[in-house]
């Protein structure tokens, strides 16, 4: 069974990078897509954006100018870095694996609060 | 703004069925993309309910069910349980987006 587990600093001050990893256990990073999603408090969800285990990664175009991804599979684990983050940044960030379209196995979500 | 649509709330009393539905475009679930459903409980992270339409991974009970048409997509639950009180949000894929989208989510409400 493909276990998610995501980590990071819980709180991000504004104009600073958010950056979180996501270690995958039971299984490893070959022939897949890896995601990262979020949710802000008491909203919807938004795909932030994949990487392949090639390296080749896309992201979201609201997102683009921001956010990258990056995968170690010698660690068996991938990053998010999102730049200048403002409190509209702060949310529930995910990481997930995307089989085929479809997003199979979640981590538990990792809380990132923007606040000076 | 979601670019697919789902009703904000459903409601339905214990052994009632109830459908919800997620309205796209000719980008996403017009283009034939695939339909995938998550159930959300408070406080977790959402869990595969539904994909490729209308297949249910292992566990899951089938008193869930998908299906697709054109533009739009519907999940339907029968034998309505307290349960299965939680969000649920629909998810494709979106050609202009060149990536993954979602509803806006539906909160269920078990009578």
């Amino acid at each position: 069974q493909v276990q998610l587990q995501e980590s990071g600093p819980g709180l991000v001050k504004p104009s600073e990078t958010l950056s979180l990893s996501c270690s995958v256990s039971g299984g490893s990073l070959s022939d897949y897509y890896w995601s990262w999603i979020r949710q802000p408090p008491a909203k919807g969800l938004e795909w932030i954006g994949d990487i392949y285990d090639s390296g080749s990664t896309i992201y979201n175009p609201s997102l683009q100018s921001r956010v990258t991804i990056s995968l170690d599979t010698s660690k068996n684990h991938f990053s998010l870095r999102l730049r200048s983050v403002t409190a509209a940044d702060t949310a529930m960030y995910y990481c997930a694996r995307n089989n085929g379209g479809y997003f199979d196995f979640w981590g538990q979500g990792s809380l990132a609060t923007v606040s000076s | 703004q979601s670019v697919l649509t789902q009703p904000p709330s459903v409601s339905g009393a214990p052994g009632q069925r109830v459908t919800i539905s997620c309205t796209g475009s000719s980008s996403n679930i017009g283009a034939a993309y695939d339909v995938n459903w998550y159930k959300q409980l408070p406080g977790t992270a959402p869990k595969l309910l539904i994909f490729g339409n209308s297949n249910r991974p292992s566990g899951v009970p089938d008193r869930f069910s998908g299906s697709k048409s054109g533009t739009s997509a519907s999940l339907a639950i029968t034998g309505l349980q307290a349960e299965d009180e939680a969000d649920y949000f629909c998810q494709s894929f979106d050609s202009r987006l060149s990536g993954s989208i979602f509803g806006g989510g539906t909160k269920l409400t078990v009578l």
